[in-house]
């Protein structure tokens, strides 16, 4: 089946900082990958659409300027936490989809990022 | 706009038993797709089923089935013969049909417990 690969799963670091998260898929091309913040105990919820070339598309309230989404290929999008603060420590999942329509999206592992 | 109501916050049942996860969702389309997902506690997101909306027979994998009502709009998972390792998160999710950018809309989760 798809496998999304997500880098990396852990990431502690000190309150300024910078971090880039990275979402690749590996055995099929996606155009429209997908960036969630997950809440403890709470559902997905959706920052934001990548598309291949373009700009991605953010979800309302989401801070395009904190949250840097880049899609550069059809196999790898990433998004960066530009100079973090501990409210943005958080777990982010990504998701891809095979173009075909109707087909679910595929999910990484996951990263949790804790910001001290 | 599309909303996935899950109304069961948390459920326990006793191993080998038969539990049932209720998933409401409203909608103005005609064709869509629905997902059951299951968040064990390792936070992995793996799809369990899904359905096509125009598919009048309800989708089985192995010990799990739904029961699709489309006209109550009404989407929930039966697991059958219940396993310790069914005990997690699950997310009834609705995605409209063929649309490049189309979303996936989470219900809140219903958190099931499989007790030895």
């Amino acid at each position: 089946g798809a496998v999304v690969s997500q880098h990396p799963s852990r990431v502690i670091c000190k309150s300024g900082t910078s971090v880039k998260i990275e979402c690749r898929s590996l055995d099929f091309q996606a155009t429209t990958m997908f960036w969630y913040r997950q809440f403890p105990k709470q559902s997905l919820m959706l920052m934001a659409t990548s598309n291949e070339g373009s700009k991605a598309t953010y979800e309302q309230g989401v801070e395009k300027d904190k949250f840097l989404i880049n899609h550069a290929s059809l196999t790898l999008s990433t998004l960066t936490v530009t100079s973090a603060h501990p409210e943005d420590s958080s777990f982010y999942i990504c998701s891809a989809r095979e173009p075909a329509g109707g087909q679910p999206q595929h999910f990484g592992d996951g990263t949790r990022l804790s910001i001290l | 706009a599309q909303t996935v109501t899950q109304s069961q916050p948390e459920m326990s049942v006793q191993e080998a038993e038969t539990v049932t996860l209720s998933c409401t969702y409203d909608t103005s389309e005609n064709n869509y797709y629905l997902f059951w997902y299951k968040q064990p506690p390792s936070r992995q997101m793996i799809l369990v089923i899904r359905q096509e909306a125009y598919k009048q027979q309800n989708a089985t994998e192995n010990r799990f089935s739904v029961n699709f009502q489309k006209a109550a709009k009404s989407f929930s998972l039966k697991i059958s013969d219940s396993q310790l390792g069914d005990t997690a998160m699950y997310f009834c999710a609705f995605m409209i049909w063929l649309n490049r950018d189309d979303k996936i809309i989470f219900g809140k989760g219903t958190r099931l417990h499989i007790l030895p």
